[in-house]
């Protein structure tokens, strides 16, 4: 099975922290995305990657980075946290085609 | 942009009742995809449909793609406390690219027992 590992379940971080969630996928996909959920607003995408060192805005990219240096990891950075970057982030990968993607744990956030 | 719009938004039925949640397009799609996440846990897969008018089946949980393929249905029929969870459908964002999946905000699902 295809398995995508958040580096954290749980992380509390304080205003204006570099906050860096990192994602493992062990399964060669080209693509991995990073999605922020929020009750009421969905899944809303932040960048994804679809290729190595290749990136691409989602949604709401402002006050987000990543990295994606090696094909297995892709990296969220918040550069400066703020309390509305307090949420659940999810990681996903997909092949090629985007055939199913399968999603991480995710990693609770909460900046104080 | 491209919109994928869900209802309802909650569903609470009684257990061995049925259950449909709606997709619609603002756009044609190539492919809807459906997931389930479960409270507290991601959301996992459960299915694509590709071609005009596809019907496919999983166990008793039915999936539809439309003959324009703008919308799209999952109907769970006898609904067990294992159905509950939020069920999202997505189709693949406008511009040719197929990578890129835009989520409908998903219908909750609780059965009482």
């Amino acid at each position: 099975d295809v398995k995508v590992t958040q580096s954290s379940r749980y992380l509390v971080k304080r205003t204006g922290e570099k906050v860096f969630l990192e994602c493992v996928q062990d399964m060669d996909h080209e693509n991995m995305f990073w999605y922020r959920q929020d009750p009421g607003l969905g899944l809303r995408l932040i960048y994804f990657s679809y290729d190595v060192k290749m990136k691409e805005k989602g949604d709401i990219p402002e006050g987000y980075s990543v990295s994606r240096e090696k094909k297995e990891r892709f990296s969220l950075i918040l550069e400066s946290a703020s309390t509305n970057q307090t949420s659940m982030y999810l990681c996903a990968s997909s092949p090629w085609d985007s055939y199913g993607y399968t999603f991480g744990s995710g990693t609770r956030l909460t900046v104080v | 942009g491209q919109q994928v719009m869900q209802i309802p938004q909650y569903q609470h039925v009684q257990e061995g009742e049925d259950f449909t949640t709606y997709c619609n397009s603002s756009t044609t799609l190539s492919n809807i995809q459906w997931y389930k996440q479960r409270p507290g846990g991601h959301p996992v897969f459960l299915i694509q449909l590709v071609k005009s008018g596809e019907v496919k089946k999983q166990k008793r949980l039915t999936f539809q793609f439309g003959e324009a393929k703008k919308n799209s249905s999952l109907h769970i029929t006898a609904t067990q406390t294992t159905d509950v969870g939020t069920y999202f459908c997505a189709g693949p964002t406008g511009g040719g690219s197929n990578y890129k999946l835009t989520f409908g905000k998903g219908t909750l699902l609780t059965v009482n027992p």
